[in-house]
């Protein structure tokens, strides 16, 4: 069975830090390229960032690009994702995504349960 | 950037055929995935490469994409079908990915 567990998700100071990670299972991990997508409760799906399958490709959206660093462990079957200057618009639940294959470019087949991120002073 | 637009809100009664559709610039060159959000509950894709079901999704769900519009179809409506839907594209030129504004389907 396939599952995707993310952690690391807490409140958050403007400015500061966080480490999300993912623990992957059921599957072989380092056949898929592995996504983050962030939602604030209420709104639409946002694509945060991917990482390919051997971590050699990553792309990021503008919105987090240059403070978000997404990263994976294919011994350990973990993402990562280091959150730095944060913003209060980056509050949101983040989900761990696996994707349609190994290649970069697809569909999003299954998805883990999230990891709430609060940015509060 | 691109953007994908969806209606707010489609409202039907069980049985009938619901159609929510996507609006993006010449989104029919692109490949249209479609995902199902429950309350509470984590994304599921019920529709990828336009026209294609994932293992265990009724055949009830279809898709179409051509020229700025794509539509997902959904037959003989269950009260279990409500959920919010999301379209999903790869845009090449900005290297990103985007996910349509969202439709709440509601079954009366």
């Amino acid at each position: 069975e396939v599952q995707l567990v993310e952690s690391g998700g807490a409140v958050g100071q403007p400015g500061g830090s966080l480490r999300l990670s993912c623990a992957a299972s059921g599957f072989t991990f380092d056949d898929y390229t592995m996504h983050w997508v962030r939602q604030v409760p209420g709104k639409s799906l946002e694509w945060v960032s991917l990482i390919s399958w051997d971590g050699g490709v990553t792309y990021s959206a503008d919105s987090v690009k240059g403070r978000f660093t997404i990263s994976r462990d294919n011994i350990k079957n973990f993402l990562y994702l280091q959150m730095d200057s944060l913003r209060s618009e980056d509050a949101a639940l983040y989900f761990c995504v696996r994707g349609f294959s190994s290649s970069t470019i697809g569909s999003f087949d299954f998805w883990g349960q999230g990891t709430l991120v609060t940015v509060s002073s | 950037s691109y953007e994908l637009t969806q209606p707010p809100s489609v409202s039907l009664a069980p049985g009938k055929t619901a159609r929510i559709t996507c609006g993006g610039d010449d989104i029919g060159s692109k490949s249209v995935h479609w995902y199902q959000q429950k309350p509470g509950q984590a994304p599921v894709m019920v529709i990828f490469h336009d026209n294609d079901r994932p293992s265990g999704i009724p055949e009830r769900y279809s898709g179409s994409n051509s020229g700025n519009t794509a539509t997902l179809t959904i037959t003989r409506v269950e009260a279990g079908d409500e959920a919010d839907y999301y379209c999903h594209v790869w845009d090449r030129s900005s290297e990103q990915y985007v996910f349509g504004t969202g439709t709440t389907v509601t079954v009366l």
